[in-house]
């Protein structure tokens, strides 16, 4: 199984370029996350999606757009890139249906806005 | 609102020697609990789980974590380290709430092995 899969896997943007961050899961999982990796400050909940059509913000949600296409794909769009927004992006996915579950997470997107 | 602290950024160990990583929750309830692994440039794995029950728990790698109420903590260890357990290492808590899925992550240990 490939679990979670996540494209690109490093991007260099110029502030104010705007970028889709792809990801795809095999597991049909119902429930899909978006996390920011930045050092010392551990994960943050970016945007998550409880089912298709569903989107619910996260911890750190401004400056991005999310869209569960459907029940495999999960996207992740910075409109305007800032150099704020350089960081390491986690797609993760969870069976959902109640209660918190283990996620399984993607190898990750490393974006440097310059 | 819920927290998990971690409060070492970076252990060193030899490698042979015993590993406990500290991991202590701020909630209301019993949440549920989880220890992830990352390996540089890779993504987090879950090591192992507490929803309920039995408050030692077993997980992969030789790993394990025991819930303490009391303490408000999951402490991770290990008996005995390999020099491939070198990684970050991630707490997470999350509501036993009934549609409520997401994770609270702490801000995660670096382990180091020396030879």
């Amino acid at each position: 199984n490939a679990g979670v899969t996540q494209t690109p896997k490093f991007q260099v943007l110029k502030t104010g370029q705007s970028m889709t961050l792809q990801c795809a899961q095999d597991m049909n999982h119902n429930s899909m996350y978006w996390y920011r990796q930045d050092p010392g400050m551990g994960l943050r909940l970016i945007y998550y999606s409880a089912s298709e059509g569903t989107t619910d913000k996260g911890e750190v949600p401004n400056g991005y757009n999310v869209s569960r296409l459907n029940k495999r794909e999960f996207s992740l769009r910075l409109e305007s890139a800032a150099p704020s927004q350089t960081s390491v992006y986690f797609c993760a996915s969870s069976e959902g249906g109640g209660g918190p579950r283990a996620h399984t997470f993607g190898s990750g997107t490393r974006l440097t806005v310059v | 609102a819920q927290s998990v602290t971690q409060p070492d950024i970076h252990i060193t160990v030899s490698e042979g020697a015993s590993l406990e990583l500290r991991c202590n929750y701020s909630y209301g309830a019993t949440p549920y609990l989880f220890w992830y692994v990352q390996s540089p440039g890779q993504g987090l794995q879950l090591l192992l789980k507490y929803f309920s029950g039995d408050t030692l728990v077993q997980g992969i790698k030789g790993f394990e974590a025991e819930f303490k109420r009391s303490q408000s903590s999951f402490n991770l260890r290990k008996p005995s380290v390999h020099w491939s357990d070198a990684a970050e290492y991630f707490c997470a808590v999350g509501p036993p709430n009934f549609g409520n899925e997401k994770l609270t992550f702490g801000t995660g240990t670096r382990l180091t092995i020396i030879p």
